[in-house]
């Protein structure tokens, strides 16, 4: 069965500092993963994905997240937070012989000024 | 705006009554889903449709819920019988499938719905 685990609830960071939200997955086939952004009293947004090809992705607002298939792991990473990146981010899974997606729990990313 | 939206955005109603959600989607997008969100979980996939046809349904889709997409473009979603169970976020995306590599989903704002 398709699952996604996202092992923190809440992330702090210092603004300026890198930051890193955890993802790890199960699939039976080829994994199609995402991350999105839910900002307070907004619908979710897409930020990037990873379908083939290159395992380090590059997404919107500078956000990059790398593909492990050893690891089943597909990290969001930042090279420098802002505070503005305060929000809850989601990482999901489609496996690639349905159509369902699976989302993880939610991680709070907390960027401190 | 051409995001998109669904309607209403707030319902109460009370346990026993039926309700109805509507979802508008982008308008060159043939692929729509439909999730719930509950506090401090993430969406949780409920059903998806190809233009006017419903492939995929969720377990957790009882036989109160039903969705149709009539003509392939909006969509609505009935809860019959409401539980206080059902209150929830429920949220409907869409997506492109013209060009076969973008399986991004869209999101609207949701409709809240809360059963007394």
């Amino acid at each position: 069965a398709q699952s996604v685990a996202q092992p923190e609830d809440q992330v702090n960071v210092a603004e300026g500092n890198p930051l890193t939200v955890k993802c790890t997955y199960s699939v039976s086939g080829n994994p199609y993963l995402f991350w999105y952004v839910q900002y307070p009293n907004r619908g979710l947004q897409f930020l990037l994905k990873y379908i083939t090809g290159d395992n380090l992705v590059k997404g919107s607002y500078g956000f990059e997240a790398e593909f492990n298939k050893s690891q089943t792991s597909f990290h969001l990473k930042k090279p420098s937070a802002l505070v503005s990146d305060s929000a809850l981010y989601f990482c999901a899974v489609r496996d690639g012989g349905t159509y369902k997606y699976i989302f993880g729990t939610g991680t709070r990313l907390k960027v401190l000024a | 705006d051409t995001g998109v939206s669904q309607d209403p955005r707030h319902k109460i109603t009370k346990r026993g009554q039926n309700v109805t959600f509507r979802c508008d989607p982008i308008s060159e997008h043939n692929r729509l889903y439909w999730y719930r969100q509950t506090l401090g979980q993430g969406p949780e996939f409920l059903t998806y449709f190809q233009n006017e046809a419903q492939l995929e349904k969720s377990r957790l889709l009882s036989d109160r819920f039903s969705a149709e997409r009539p003509k392939g473009s909006f969509s609505t979603l009935e809860i019959q019988r409401t539980e206080q169970g059902d209150s929830a976020m429920y949220l409907c995306a869409s997506s492109d499938s013209t060009d076969r590599l973008i399986y991004e989903q869209y999101f609207g704002p949701g409709t809240r719905l809360t059963v007394t």
